[in-house]
């Protein structure tokens, strides 16, 4: 069963600052990853998707990286701002049933 | 991009009463569509697939009596929470899928009970 972490739970950084989110996976077995933004109370925006071929993808000032030999994939923002505070969800595609499975998610704030 | 549609966006009920929550595909056709529901403060955990005009597929632990699911369409999925109680209470987030991969998902659902 793909088990899928997210480190760390919360981050909390000022204003400016380049920051990473971690996703870990159990299974290398994917079709892809994808990382998503959720606002409170909100549903989910979909900020990169990134193929089991593909080794990074950038939109922006957000930048994803994939490594499946190690199971890993960041999420890499640069100068955060006071808008980029939500939860930040990976979550990986294995073609089963065309199913995704979600990590932990990170909840960033970013500060004035 | 495609667009899902989920209605209503909360939702206040008294225990006992049955609930229906609507998730529609606008500009595309949904072969798939996909109902999560999700805790405070925890990730989305998959409750079921469905597939147009078939029967939903329930995941491990999940009642397929207390949460009716109907994809009459390949615009129109339902999820009908029945007999309501407080521990259903939470947000609910459908999505649809058209090629099997890429899911587009609603706004969500936030469920009070009473």
């Amino acid at each position: 069963k793909q088990e899928v972490t997210q480190i760390p739970a919360a981050l909390s950084v000022p204003e400016g600052e380049n920051l990473v989110l971690n996703c870990s996976f159990t299974d290398s077995a994917i079709y892809n990853l994808q990382w998503f933004r959720q606002d409170p109370g909100k549903g989910l925006t979909s900020l990169l998707l990134i193929q089991s071929s593909q080794r990074e993808q950038t939109s922006g000032r957000l930048n994803a990286s994939l490594d499946k030999s190690s199971g890993r994939s960041t999420l890499y923002i640069a100068a955060s701002q006071p808008g980029d505070s939500a939860t930040y969800l990976c979550a990986l595609f294995t073609g089963t049933a065309s199913k995704l499975t979600f990590g932990t998610g990170t909840r960033l704030q970013v500060t004035l | 991009g495609a667009v899902v549609s989920q209605h209503p966006s909360r939702v206040i009920c008294k225990s006992g009463t049955s609930v229906k929550i609507e998730c529609r595909s606008l500009d595309f056709q949904a072969t798939t569509m996909f109902w999560y529901r999700q805790f405070p403060k925890q990730s989305l955990m998959l409750m079921a697939t469905s597939n147009e005009g078939s029967k939903a597929t329930y995941e491990q632990g999940v009642e397929k009596d207390k949460f009716l699911i109907n994809h009459a369409s390949l615009t129109l999925s339902t999820l009908t929470v029945t007999s309501a109680h407080p521990e259903d209470s939470s947000f609910y987030i459908c999505s649809a899928t058209q090629e099997g991969d890429i899911q587009y998902f609603g706004a969500g659902t936030r469920l009070s009970v009473l």
